[in-house]
This record gives structure tokens, C-alpha cells and sequence, in this order.
């Protein structure tokens, strides 16, 4: 059975750093696309970006809002992914998604809410 | 702004049918594949359809997928109580290299 467990959210100050860690299991990681989605209280789903397996070069793609400032990455012989928040913004908030992706985001983590406030 | 367009609502009685549209442009539906997911209150999101009209295992068949030109819809034929939720249809978008969502459809069983 696919299984994602988000971990690492809580509450931030803004410029604040914060990192999700999300552990992957059921599946064989090292082969897969992983993908985080956002989404903030009460609105609706925002990609935040993608990294490819280290077969397809193990790269990274992220929206324009959180460019040069989240980045995203694997650890496959922890079968873990990673966003490492830095320069957070009050519109950072959110619950954010861990996802396994293979041509769609077959499968969703429960999610880790990420509170940035003053 | 979202860069897929979806109503912000539908609904029905239990038994009909609901379509949802979700309308982009020549850089994402127009030529990518389109995908739905389903969203049921407080929960993750499900994958519901992938490659604009094909449902994973376990998704009823009372769910199906369509896509012409720049737009795609899902419809929901025989509605019923525990189809109450949040819709989300979503692209890869060529000209801004990512995944785009609609802004969701949240349909009311009646």
C-alpha cells in the first residue's frame, strides 16, 4: 500500500525557514516523480513543484511564487522528500501536500499545515 | 486568478447528472492531458480521472472524463449523497513549465 506521512509543519514568523519532510513507503521511490501542492484555509489547489527521479536527472521545477526562495529535495535511500522553505511569507500558509507523481498525482500524503504569522 | 476556468458551484438531486467544465488555453488542455481530483471535506485530495477520461481503480464508473479542444469536463451521472465535495481539474502548463488547477467546482447534493 502507497503511503506518504508529511511531517515538519507548524508556525513561523515571516523571513522565517522551515522544513517538510515527507516519508514514502509501498512503492519503489528512488523510481518516482514527487511533487508538492499547496493549498491555502478555505481556497483551492496551488502547485508548488516537482522533482524527477534520479533516472530522468533528478531535477528540480518550481512555481514563479516561491521561486528562489522553497527548494525541493530527495533523499532515496530514506525514501524521503524534502521542501525546505526559506523567506516565508504570510501567503505561504497553507496545508502542503506531498504527492507521488506518474503522468498525475496518484497519490496524496494527509497534508502539513504550515502557519506563517507575526 | 486561476489559470483553468471552473464554475465555483454545481448541484443536483440524487439520482441526476452534473457536468463540470473546466476551460484553459492552447498551452495546457489544449495540449496536455487533463486530470480530476476530488476533494471531500476535510481530507486530501483524491485522484479521480487521469489522461482526460481514464479512472483508476476503484473510482466508480458514474465518473467520467472529457476533453475537446481547450476544454474538458467531468461529469457525474447518478448523483449521489457522499459526491458532495470539491472538484478540481488540472493541466501541465507548457508556457509557465507547471502544473495548473482550476479554481474548483463544489458540488451540493440537493
Amino acid at each position: 500500500e502507497v503511503q506518504l506521512v508529511e511531517s515538519g509543519g507548524g508556525s513561523v514568523k515571516p523571513g522565517g525557514s522551515l522544513r517538510l519532510s515527507c516519508a514514502a513507503s509501498g512503492f519503489t521511490f528512488s523510481g518516482a516523480w514527487m511533487s508538492w501542492v499547496r493549498q491555502a484555509p478555505g481556497k483551492g489547489l496551488e502547485w508548488v513543484g516537482r522533482i524527477k527521479s534520479q533516472t530522468d536527472g533528478g531535477t528540480t521545477d518550481n512555481a514563479a511564487p516561491v521561486k528562489g526562495r522553497f527548494t525541493i529535495s530527495r533523499d532515496d535511500s530514506k525514501d524521503t522528500l524534502y521542501l525546505h522553505m526559506n523567506s516565508l511569507k504570510t501567503e505561504d500558509t497553507a496545508v502542503y501536500y506531498c504527492i507521488r507523481e506518474f503522468y498525475s498525482f496518484d497519490y496524496w500524503g494527509q497534508g502539513a499545515l504550515v502557519t506563517v504569522s507575526s | 486568478q486561476s489559470v483553468l476556468t471552473q464554475p465555483p458551484s454545481a448541484s443536483g438531486t440524487p439520482g441526476q447528472r452534473v457536468t463540470i467544465s473546466c476551460s484553459g488555453s492552447s498551452f495546457n488542455i489544449g495540449s496536455q492531458t487533463v486530470n480530476w481530483y476530488q476533494q471531500l471535506p476535510g481530507t486530501a485530495p483524491k485522484l479521480l480521472i487521469y489522461g482526460n477520461n481514464q479512472r483508476p481503480s476503484g473510482v466508480p464508473d458514474r465518473f467520467s472524463g472529457s476533453k475537446f479542444g481547450t476544454s474538458a469536463s467531468l461529469a457525474i451521472s447518478g448523483l449521489q449523497s457522499e459526491d458532495e465535495a470539491d472538484y478540481y481539474c488540472a493541466a501541465w502548463d507548457d508556457s509557465l513549465n507547471g502544473r495548473v488547477f482550476g479554481g474548483g467546482t463544489k458540488v451540493t447534493v440537493l
